[in-house]
């Protein structure tokens, strides 16, 4: 079954609205989540390396204050996108290592973020 | 930067034959290697990890091969079938269990 769960699957807002994306690990403790972004038939871009208990580390080009990450228990991150337009409809996926230096990513099912 | 190219957007094949796709990569060499599975609207599928001292690696009908001196990998399916039909993502540790993933190519086994 799933280790990693995603929540919601998907959502449809209105532009300049916020909305939060839950990841949860389910039968293990996760130090570090990571947070990725895949628009249609292009592959996965990681956004952000979230961390239990201190900031996330975002990558060149995403900006922290849009898409604010909070890692606060050992199982649970969420990403916020703040003020959403348009171009951030895209599927967002996070994903944990199970086990730490096993390389193995288990990912969440996704979350299809629609701003009208 | 790393680059990861994976050699089609497409792929056909016909049911029954061996699908061969290819990754490739410049600028490092990774640790290990990784393939994944992925449905529409689905997060990707873990399959098989292949580390930078193996040459090859098998599960059931899936076989990856690692060769750091061309930093390629190349991941057959053998005996294909239409339910293997997806998009496959190679994957490379770049440090620290960072993952960074090539764009995938999309997989259809036609009966």
């Amino acid at each position: 079954g799933a280790v990693v769960s995603q929540h919601p699957s998907w959502v449809i807002c209105k532009s300049g609205t916020s909305v939060k994306i839950e990841c949860r690990s389910l039968d293990f403790q996760a130090t570090t989540m990571f947070w990725y972004r895949q628009f249609p038939k292009q592959s996965l871009m990681l956004m952000a390396t979230s961390n239990e208990g201190s900031k996330a580390t975002y990558e060149q080009g995403v900006e922290k204050d849009k898409f604010l990450i909070n890692h606060a228990s050992l199982t649970l991150s969420t990403l916020t996108v703040t003020s959403a337009h348009p171009e951030d409809s895209s599927f967002y996926i996070c994903s944990a290592h199970r086990t730490i230096n096993t390389g193995e990513l288990f990912f969440g099912e996704g979350s299809r973020l629609t701003v009208l | 930067s790393q680059k990861i190219e994976q050699n089609s957007e497409a792929l056909n094949i016909q049911e029954g034959k061996t699908a061969t796709l290819t990754c490739n990569y410049t600028n490092y060499s990774p640790a290990y290697l990784q393939w994944y599975r992925q449905d529409p609207g689905r997060g990707p599928v873990f399959l098989l990890l292949i580390r930078e001292n193996e040459k090859e690696k098998r599960k059931e009908r899936l076989k990856v091969t690692f060769d750091t001196t061309l930093k390629q990998s190349l991941f057959h399916i053998t005996a294909s079938q239409p339910a293997d039909s997806a998009t496959y993502l190679c994957a490379l540790d770049m440090d620290n269990n960072d993952m960074r993933f090539g764009a995938g190519t999309r997989l259809t086994v036609k009966p």
